[in-house]
């Protein structure tokens, strides 16, 4: 199983940029990695995607090493409303399994 | 409008008893999952639905049934409650698989 291992919690301050890390040792081949973002009383909402080297879009970006035995969420320039808990998630070799990671809380202080 | 809603969002219910959760999603999409997060946060993956069929099952109880009537509906039927069934569950809903909808959750708590 591709399990994946993120920092349990993480403190900020606002307009500072936050990476989060999660390694995957065991990742296959033809597994995506996939990063959520869940506030509290709400399902998790989709963050961001990638295979390999670095995506972006208008909420973060994504690095991953030639490896892909790790990767970095960053968020830019976070804001109190960037308070909430992130998981990484990395498909399990084929289509049909998906492991949720620990999670990591991460709190935005003014 | 909601993309994928629950029903009900609170339930409160005895030890024993028999109890549904509502699923329905607007996306149009193929699959749709049903997930647990306990009282620690983990959110573990229950069953998902494909075009009806099951393609998951995480061994999860067989008190648990998913039943999805169509394409846009994937519910969830829990017999002979327990206290250790109390959790959130999530209902969620994908075209792409990994970018996946989720619903609000629905708050289970066993007495």
């Amino acid at each position: 199983l591709a399990k994946t291992t993120q920092p349990i919690s993480m403190d900020s301050y606002e307009g500072q940029e936050v990476n989060i890390t999660c390694s995957h040792n065991n990742i296959a081949t033809n597994d995506y990695i996939t990063w959520y973002q869940q506030f509290p009383s709400q399902g998790p909402r989709f963050i961001i995607q990638g295979y390999k080297t670095k995506v972006t879009n208008e909420v973060a970006s994504l690095f991953i090493p030639a490896d892909r035995k790790s990767s970095t969420l960053s968020l830019p320039r976070v804001s109190l409303s960037d308070t909430a808990v992130y998981y990484c998630l990395v498909g399990d070799g084929g289509y049909n399994k998906l492991i949720f990671g620990a999670g990591t809380r991460l709190a935005v202080h003014p | 409008d909601t993309a994928v809603s629950q029903t009900p969002k609170y339930l409160v219910t005895q030890m024993g008893n028999d109890k549904s959760i509502k699923c329905e999603q607007n996306l149009g999409h193929d699959t749709m999952y049903w997930y647990k997060q306990d009282s620690k946060k983990f959110l573990k993956i229950m069953f998902s639905y494909n075009n009806k069929e099951l393609i998951i099952n995480e061994t999860v109880p067989n008190r648990f049934s998913p039943k999805s009537p169509d394409k846009a509906h994937l519910n969830l039927h829990i017999n002979s409650l327990e206290l250790g069934d109390s959790a959130v569950y999530f209902c969620a809903s994908s075209q792409d698989f990994y970018e996946q909808y989720f619903g609000p959750g629905t708050r289970l708590t066993v007495t």
